[in-house]
């Protein structure tokens, strides 16, 4: 059964620090991982979608990394920010059978101190 | 685009009453789903949908009904409300299983 592991559930940082925020999981066979932000009281909002065959993926001062045969998806911040504060959630479509289920991690929340 | 829309934003029910939390998308995403989010525990699926006139049973579909007869709505029905579905309800779509958008929210606390 493919479980989801976040560590740490909560990180602070000083601003403008660099971090890596990461995301384990059981069962190598997967389609894809998408890393997720929630800000307090708030939807969630996609960062990033990693396909199974990729390694990783950027979008400004965020990169996913994916390592399939590790089981570990790594999140990186750059030169964080206060804006940053937020829960960040990894979420794994598996292969095979209704692969539409996500199977989430339960988060690492973020706070940023200016 | 407004996205995915949900109402209401906050909830309050007594133990059994019913009500339908209403979930809407606008760019035409064939699959649908409802999740709770309850705090340690994460989000946990309810029910999902492929397309109009398709539902299937997530985690926890105890206690709650869903049907899909438009592509843009899927509404959650709470059939008699219970203490236990105290929780944050999400709504989400996506086209081809792939990026996730998640409506902002519906918190409903049931006494």
């Amino acid at each position: 059964k493919q479980e989801v592991t976040q560590i740490p559930a909560a990180l602070s940082v000083p601003e403008g620090e660099n971090l890596v925020l990461n995301c384990s999981f059981t069962d190598s066979a997967i389609y894809n991982l998408q890393w997720f932000r929630q800000d307090p009281g708030k939807g969630l909002t996609s960062l990033l979608l990693i396909q199974s065959s990729q390694r990783e993926q950027t979008s400004g001062r965020l990169n996913a990394s994916l390592d399939k045969s590790s089981g570990r998806s790594t999140l990186y911040i750059a030169a964080s920010q206060p804006g940053d504060s937020a829960t960040y959630l990894c979420a794994v479509r598996p292969w095979g059978g209704n692969n539409r289920k996500l199977i989430w991690g339960l988060g690492t929340s973020l706070a940023v101190n200016p | 685009n407004a996205g995915v829309t949900q109402t209401p934003k906050f909830q309050v029910l007594k133990t059994g009453q019913s009500m339908t939390l209403q979930c809407a998308q606008d760019m035409n995403h064939e699959y649908m789903s409802w999740y709770r989010q309850d705090p340690g525990m994460g989000l946990r699926l309810i029910h999902y949908s492929v397309g109009a006139g398709i539902t299937d049973q997530g985690e926890v579909p105890n206690g709650y009904n869903v049907s899909r007869s438009t592509t843009e709505d899927f509404p959650l029905r709470l059939l008699s409300a219970a203490p236990s579905q105290t929780s944050v309800y999400f709504c989400a779509s996506s086209s081809g299983g792939e990026t996730q958008y998640f409506g902002p929210g519906t918190r409903l606390l049931v006494l």
